[in-house]
């Protein structure tokens, strides 16, 4: 079964750090672009970060720019998601998403994680 | 940044109607616009990618249409399993954006 596991999410303070996970299985992971998207409680949809299969092409939103990571260990079939100065507007649930097409570096999000929620104290 | 604009934010229609959902983009973005369905405290799921292509495994009442700036997102035929909020989503830049939502209800 294709899956996407997220873990990591919590309670943390204004102006402190989270590392999210993303485990994969049911595919080959190495082959498909990655995507973090977020949902902060009650709003739409906000996509927070690309990465491709290679870790060659990687892009971040102006809201996260600097202040978060995203990686990826094809070796262990997981995506990462380091996540530093946090403050309240980061509170949400964050998903990862796969992207749809093998090889390209943007497309729709076909399998999405359960999502795990952040929750900044300020 | 494009921006997109879904239209309406909400609507309440009854079982069997026709439902329609406009998306429209700040600038041309092709055919690369996708449709997702979300039911409250559970994860997006694709529905349409492309503007017209239907996502895997997804029933045959929904559908997708449009190109350029202007797209569409009908439900031929209101289920009430298609209560939910729906999005449009553009890929033709980063960053990647999406529209407001829709949130679709029972009459």
């Amino acid at each position: 079964e294709v899956q996407l596991v997220e873990s990591g999410g919590g309670l943390v303070n204004s102006g402190g750090s989270l590392r999210l996970s993303c485990a994969a299985s049911g595919f080959t992971f190495n082959t498909y672009n990655m995507n973090w998207v977020r949902q902060a409680p009650g709003k739409g949809l906000e996509w927070v970060s690309s990465i491709s299969s290679g870790t060659n092409y990687i892009y971040y939103a102006d809201s996260v720019k600097g202040r978060f990571t995203i990686s990826r260990d094809n070796a262990k079939n997981s995506l990462y998601l380091q996540m530093n100065s946090l403050s309240a507007e980061d509170t949400a649930v964050y998903y990862c998403a796969r992207g749809l097409v093998v090889g390209t570096t943007a497309s729709a999000f076909d399998i999405w994680g359960q999502g795990t929620l952040v929750t900044v104290s300020s | 940044d494009i921006q997109m604009t879904q239209s309406p934010s909400s609507l309440s229609a009854s079982i069997g109607d026709r439902v329609t959902i406009t998306c429209q983009a700040s600038k041309d973005i092709n055919n690369y616009l996708n449709w997702y369905q979300q039911k409250p405290g559970i994860a997006p799921k694709l529905l349409i990618y492309d503007a017209s292509n239907l996502g895997l495994g997804v029933a045959s009442r929904f559908s997708g249409s449009g190109s350029g700036t202007v797209f569409t997102f009908t439900i031929s035929s209101l289920q009430p399993e298609d209560i939910a909020t729906y999005y449009c989503q553009q890929y033709d830049n980063f960053p990647l954006t999406f529209g407001g939502g829709t949130k679709v209800e029972i009459k």
